[in-house]
């Protein structure tokens, strides 16, 4: 596609409810990322996919967290029992490359946990 | 550790220049950026800048780094309703693909 897309824009849940957030990156990006916006904050970096490597999870703030990314391309952020703390808007990137490559963002999902 | 600061708000009348202002922790960083969020939208990338130059100018926009005091700048000429976004100034460190974001500084701009 023409860049990055998210689904859904927006998410309302109830505590304790699972969710799945996914994320198509642009077309031959090898790298992806998630963000997370709370109010307020800056971005706060989640995970990172880069080609067949490991992904970095370095970012993740708990074991209810986790991500996969399917066939190099779509990914899918997890976030188990939800809590209201998690409430934020998260965004995907892709690059073309891991390395100094420019990240493009796409417009996010708006999580809110009731 | 690594942090990025911003203010939080800047108010500017349409026509005169705007000058948001960003300091950094990490003196490995290898790359700066300049991003703009229009409400309900995501990040777009306005500009860079590498950690060897100290101007970067694009059309409206010059940004200025400071590697010494480990501050960057981003000026925008002739301030227009359509700039009013918020801003975040961002780094990435050396070695790590990861960025580092401040919180954003809000611009609005009036009449």
């Amino acid at each position: 596609g023409a860049g990055v897309s998210q689904s859904p824009s927006n998410k309302v849940t109830e505590k304790g409810k699972d969710v799945e957030l996914r994320c198509d990156p642009i077309s031959g990006h090898t790298a992806l990322y998630w963000y997370r916006q709370s109010l307020g904050q800056g971005l706060e970096f989640l995970i990172y996919f880069q080609g067949n490597s490991a992904p970095d999870k370095s970012g993740l703030p708990s074991d209810r967290f986790s991500a996969e990314r399917t066939g190099g391309s779509v990914s899918t952020l997890t976030i188990q029992r939800t809590q209201q703390e998690d409430s934020a808007v998260y965004l995907c990137a892709s690059s073309l490359s891991g390395t100094t490559d420019t990240q493009y963002f796409g417009p996010g999902t708006r999580l809110t946990v009731l | 550790g690594e942090d990025v600061e911003q203010s939080l708000f800047l108010s500017v009348r349409e026509g005169d220049s705007s000058v948001i202002n960003c300091t950094y922790t990490d003196s490995s960083s290898t790359y700066l950026y300049w991003y703009k969020q229009e409400p309900g939208a995501g990040l777009q990338l306005l500009t860079y800048i590498f950690s060897n130059m100290d101007m970067k100018q694009d059309q409206r926009l010059t940004v200025l780094l400071n590697k010494k005091d480990k501050h960057l700048s981003l000026r925008i000429a002739d301030t227009q309703t359509g700039d009013s976004a918020i801003y975040f100034c961002a780094e990435r460190s050396g070695g790590y693909n990861k960025l580092i974001f401040g919180a954003g500084t809000r611009l609005a701009v009036h009449p």
